[in-house]
């Protein structure tokens, strides 16, 4: 079966330049986690959705992010204008009804 | 608030040594608790969970035992392999939440 997969796994962007970060869950998962990971603050959760709603955006950093899941089966997370500090490993998850959580391989960003 | 704590890395053993990376928690009630593995380059993966007092998770020769009392999650194999030379965290769902909160991750580096 095939796992939560993201897009790209590696961006090299300028600073000011719009990032968007894509996200195929599990089929049949209903909730999705968007987590950042640096070496400062480690595993960051940004944003959880379930059945396709934000339920938690507490931890989106500022404005420059937003977060969308238009159906079941994808989500984006964009960063505009992104910034240097925004370097980082951006990983989404999945689950289902609160059972065990998947991984993504990552979107690594590099801002430059 | 809930939070874990692990032993700061980089740990270093050879090959056939024996593992322990200790975690500890805070939490109220009954969390779940878990050990993730990141291997060089790639995301997380699930090691093992335990979801209440005294349950012991066993998963590619490492186990660990969910201690109440000491509110401890300590992971532990017998004889590490130089394939296990990775990046492990601990984290927890509480009881009444759905996300995972992480540890900052332990670095195991196995030399042979």
């Amino acid at each position: 079966d095939a796992g939560v997969i993201q897009s790209p796994r590696h961006e090299v962007t300028e600073m000011g330049q719009e990032v968007t970060l894509r996200c195929k869950p599990i089929s049949g998962h209903n909730s999705l986690f968007w987590y950042r990971q640096t070496m400062m603050r480690g595993l960051e959760l940004l944003i959880y959705f379930n059945n396709n709603v934000p339920i938690d955006d507490s931890g989106m950093p500022e404005d420059r992010f937003s977060a969308k899941m238009p159906n079941a089966s994808f989500s984006t997370l964009k960063i505009q204008p992104s910034e240097p500090r925004d370097s980082a490993v951006y990983f989404c998850a999945s689950s289902f009804e609160g059972n065990t959580i998947y991984f993504g391989e990552g979107s690594w960003l590099t801002v430059v | 608030g809930n939070s874990v704590t692990q032993m700061e890395g980089p740990v270093t053993l050879s090959e056939e040594a024996f593992l322990t990376i200790n975690c500890t928690y805070t939490a109220t009630g009954y969390p779940s608790l878990f050990w993730y593995v990141q291997y060089p380059g790639e995301g997380l993966q699930l090691l093992l969970k335990a979801t209440k007092a005294d349950d012991k998770g066993s998963n590619k020769g490492f186990e660990a035992t969910y201690r109440k009392e000491t509110t401890s999650f300590h992971l532990e194999k017998g004889s590490v392999q130089v394939s296990d030379s990775a990046v492990y965290f601990c984290a927890l769902i509480s009881n009444s939440g759905y996300a995972l909160n992480f540890g900052k991750g332990t670095s195991l580096l196995v030399t042979p």
